[in-house]
């Protein structure tokens, strides 16, 4: 299974500050992604990555930016936090690879982001 | 886009019994639809997945069933033990290089001893 971290696992954010998640994934995958979790829901896809260089937007992308400096590294950038951007944020990584399947996502552990 | 609708949302059954959970989607240009599990705390893993070159997929206690035709697809986990317990979510992605899924909204399985 691939191997994607996230960091930190942890955080508590003061409303207006900002944010930036970092996820990294060390198995050559051309796309990542970021999603959130809200409780007892399913995840909703936030922005997403092609390769270095390449952020799209996904389907809740206000209040969001992404960075995608390398293929290891993509980042989520909240400028404001809001309250209701509390939530679980999950960054995944897939796509297709050389000699690789092409649609499989794995997740990272997720990060606790409580902005106050 | 794409919308993935799932059914039942809590699901409680006896062990060794099975279990069984419902997707439909919209978007007819989908053509991977994995399966992943969540324990509390934990990240979704993947289980199981079917593409749409397959009617049905089988994995041990696992099978996944697709209907293209009413696009449909669904998971059966048979005798069911309580390591089973957990939320399940269905995805269907929407073609392309993006990869990109859209989750359904989770069946909170329990498996009553």
């Amino acid at each position: 299974e691939a191997a994607v971290t996230q960091s930190p696992r942890n955080k508590v954010a003061v409303t207006g500050g900002k944010v930036t998640l970092s996820c990294n994934q060390t198995n050559n995958h051309n796309n990542m992604y970021w999603y959130r979790q809200d409780t007892g829901h399913g995840l909703r896809l936030i922005h997403y990555s092609y390769g270095a260089g390449s952020t799209e937007k996904g389907d809740i992308p206000d209040g969001y930016k992404a960075s995608r400096p390398s293929q290891e590294n993509f980042s989520l950038i909240l400028e404001l936090a809001t309250p209701s951007q509390t939530s679980v944020y999950f960054c995944a990584s897939g796509g297709a690879r050389l000699g690789g399947r092409r649609y499989e996502q794995y997740f990272g552990p997720g990060t606790r982001l409580t902005v106050l | 886009g794409e919308q993935v609708e799932q059914l039942p949302s809590i699901l409680r059954v006896q062990e060794g019994s099975s279990a069984s959970i419902n997707c439909s989607y919209e978007d007819s240009a989908s053509n991977y639809f994995p399966w992943y599990k969540q324990e509390p705390g934990e990240n979704p893993k993947l289980i199981i997945d079917i593409r749409s070159n397959m009617e049905r997929k089988q994995i041990q206690e696992l099978i996944v069933l697709l209907d293209k035709k009413a696009k449909r697809f669904s998971l059966h986990i048979t005798d069911t033990q309580p390591g089973d317990s957990a939320m399940y979510f269905c995805a269907a992605n929407t073609g392309g290089l993006s990869g990109k899924l859209t989750f359904g909204e989770g069946t909170q399985v329990t498996v009553i001893s």
